[in-house]
């Protein structure tokens, strides 16, 4: 199957501070990338829809200068969680959307980014 | 708008069938099933895209009914490997792919 690679997979940062989380397919192109969040034992949290060339589509109650997302190429999306707070710890997870002839919109996950706020 | 999922826990013996159901209060174009180990990504298993589709993967297997806007995940045999927390994604027609997922069904498999 298609791979999705994130970058760090885990992070620590003081509160205040901006992380950048990168979402890379690696052996497809992906017009639209995916940003969720998870919290422990909870569902995914569609946080918003990427999608190449254009800006980033925020599900309600989402910040979007909060959590600024860049869909530089087919191939590489970017969440950066702006001057992070303890209440942004969190599990992040993109997924990148490849649409075939056979499985319209199947969606392969990254590993997830752990971010932890002090 | 989210897909309520049934039961929410599951404890099985190994060798043991279960049936996990999603339903949505929404229309449906298609129905997604991942399954998340603790720790790690979801993984996909399959996608359904008509009502009545059925689509099997091992022993793994799912049935949509488009009118009833539910779908339904039938393991059999269960196996060890089969533990973890299933999740449905439900995507609405005229939406731009997204997924809506459940809350998530865990399921444990004991020897």
């Amino acid at each position: 199957g298609a791979v999705v690679s994130q970058h760090p997979s885990r992070v620590i940062c003081k509160s205040g501070t901006s992380v950048k989380i990168e979402c890379r397919s690696l052996d497809f192109q992906a017009t639209t990338m995916f940003w969720y969040r998870q919290f422990p034992k909870k569902s995914l949290m569609l946080m918003a829809t990427s999608n190449e060339g254009s800006k980033a589509t925020y599900e309600q109650g989402v910040e979007k200068d909060k959590f600024l997302i860049n869909h530089a190429s087919l191939t590489l999306s970017t969440l950066t969680v702006t001057s992070a707070h303890p209440e942004d710890s969190s599990f992040y997870i993109c997924s990148a959307s490849l649409t075939t002839r056979l499985a319209r919109n199947e969606q392969f996950f990254g590993p997830g980014t752990r971010l932890t706020v002090l | 708008q989210q897909p309520v999922q049934s039961p929410q826990a599951v404890i099985l013996r190994e060798g043991e069938d279960a049936v996990i159901n999603c339903s949505s209060s929404k229309a449906l174009y298609s129905v997604h099933w991942y399954r998340q180990k603790h720790g790690e990504a979801p993984v996909f298993l399959m996608i359904l895209l008509k009502g009545g589709e059925q689509k099997g993967h091992e022993k793994i297997s799912a049935s949509f009914n488009e009118k009833k806007q539910q779908s339904s995940l039938y393991l059999t045999a269960s196996q060890l490997s089969y533990s973890g927390t299933y999740f449905c994604g439900t995507e609405i027609r005229g939406n731009t792919g997204k997924l809506i997922f459940g809350q998530g069904t865990t399921l444990q498999v004991k020897p």
